[in-house]
């Protein structure tokens, strides 16, 4: 059964920082990655797709990478602010996604 | 349109209704899938659908229906539920269940069963 793992778990930072999200899956037979951020209560905003092809996507102040060979992908968030406290996931694609369970992130104004 | 859209937004029914929750997508997404999400645990599939038809039920309880009148259209039929289905369902699309393209989510429907 593919695992997703992310590190870590819960991160606090004042605003104005940069934020470094992981994410790893015990299956390295990964196809197109997609990170999501979730906030309480409410459905998944999808922020980046990877192709398979690629090895980066980049959104404004986000930065998302793809290592295939050792099955990990991170998520760089620059200049953080309060509106980016949610959690991050980084579901494994295999014909349907299974998620890990997530990085909840909170900026501190 | 690049949307799914699921109603309604909240929904609180007793364990002997019955009820069904609605998704909706125009963005030509031929695989649609039902989720559900408890608090603070990541969402868990329960059904896939391929081309309007049932590809994967991940061992729901039959008081769990789904359907899929077309390709724009996924119905979950709710009845007889029990408390502990309290959760958020999530609805999601995406190009074709044969490569692996990006996912788009719906807003989800708060369920509480009482």
């Amino acid at each position: 059964k593919q695992e997703v793992t992310q590190i870590p778990a819960a991160l606090s930072v004042p605003e104005g920082e940069n934020l470094v999200l992981n994410c790893s899956f015990t299956d390295s037979a990964i196809y197109n990655l997609q990170w999501f951020r979730q906030d309480p209560g409410k459905g998944l905003t999808s922020l980046l797709l990877i192709q398979s092809s690629q090895r980066e996507q980049t959104s404004g102040r986000l930065n998302a990478s793809l290592d295939k060979s050792s099955g990990r992908s991170t998520l760089y968030i620059a200049a953080s602010q309060p509106g980016d406290s949610a959690t991050y996931l980084c579901p494994h694609n295999d014909y349907k996604l299974s998620f890990g369970a997530g990085t909840t992130v909170t900026v501190r104004a | 349109d690049t949307e799914v859209t699921q109603t309604p937004k909240h929904l609180v029914m007793g364990m002997t209704n019955k009820k069904s929750l609605k998704c909706e997508q125009h963005m030509g997404h031929r695989a649609m899938y039902w989720y559900k999400q408890k608090a603070k645990k990541p969402p868990e599939l329960m059904f896939v659908y391929s081309y309007e038809k049932l590809s994967i039920n991940e061992s729901v309880p039959s008081r769990f229906s789904p359907e899929c009148p077309n390709s724009s259209l996924l119905n979950l039929h709710l009845h007889a539920l029990q408390p502990e289905d309290s959760a958020l369902y999530l609805c999601a699309s995406s190009q074709d269940p044969r490569d692996h393209y990006g996912y788009t989510f719906g807003s989800g429907t708060r369920l509480t069963v009482v």
